[in-house]
């Protein structure tokens, strides 16, 4: 069935810093893929998505790249804010008995 | 469009009680399912319904329960409540079960097990 790979644990990083979350997928085919993210004291919400391969998503500065080559779709952003402090999860389509444990993502939080 | 909403959104219940959550998803939305959070454990998949039949199943004991109803609002019911319950439970919702579909999280029901 169809997987992802985030590597888990905090990364804490300075104010305009630049942010990598590597999350690694294996898969038939080439499913979407999405990073969602978890505010403090909040659900999660879809971050940004791609549909296919070499497809690239991008939401509030946040960017991934579904590359089939390296199978990654590591999520990027060139200068975090405060404000992005937050859980991230990377995840495959919800669908199947091999629906993903989200895991527990990654806690990303960023110094003034 | 309204998002998913849950209630309550804070629960304490004491050890052995039973308690029932509820979620109501995205308007048109016909799939919901159902997550436990827990620092330990991460995010963990209960079970998900879709037209009222509940599709797909994680690995919790029977002691979990759902269901759906018509207008696809969704319930879930933990029975004989231990410590361990104690958790964040997330709902999701997405318009269907079709490939690449995104899923909708509602905020949560925080629920403390004294």
């Amino acid at each position: 069935g169809n997987s992802v790979t985030q590597m888990e644990g905090p990364v804490t990083l300075s104010e305009e810093a630049f942010l990598t979350i590597n999350c690694t997928y294996t898969a038939t085919g080439y499913p979407s893929l999405f990073w969602y993210v978890q505010y403090p004291g909040e659900g999660l919400q879809l971050l940004l998505k791609a549909t296919k391969a070499d497809d690239k998503g991008s939401n509030k500065g946040f960017e991934a790249t579904y590359r089939k080559e390296t199978t990654s779709f590591h999520l990027e952003k060139g200068s975090v804010q405060v404000s992005d402090s937050a859980v991230y999860f990377c995840a495959p389509p919800p669908y199947g008995n091999n629906r993903l444990a989200f895991g527990k993502g990654n806690q990303v939080v960023v110094i003034p | 469009k309204a998002g998913v909403t849950q209630t309550p959104r804070y629960l304490i219940k004491t050890r052995g009680q039973q308690v029932t959550l509820s979620c109501s998803p995205i308007s048109g939305h016909r799939s919901v399912s159902w997550y436990q959070q827990t620092p330990g454990q991460g995010l963990q998949f209960l079970f998900e319904y879709f037209s009222e039949t509940q599709r797909n199943k994680g690995n919790f004991p029977g002691r979990f329960s759902g269901r759906q109803f018509s207008n696809s609002r969704s319930e879930m019911n933990v029975s004989t409540l231990e410590l361990g319950d104690s958790a964040l439970y997330l709902c999701a919702s997405s318009h269907g079960t079709a490939v690449g579909q995104a899923q909708y999280f509602g905020p949560g029901t925080r629920l403390l097990v004294l």
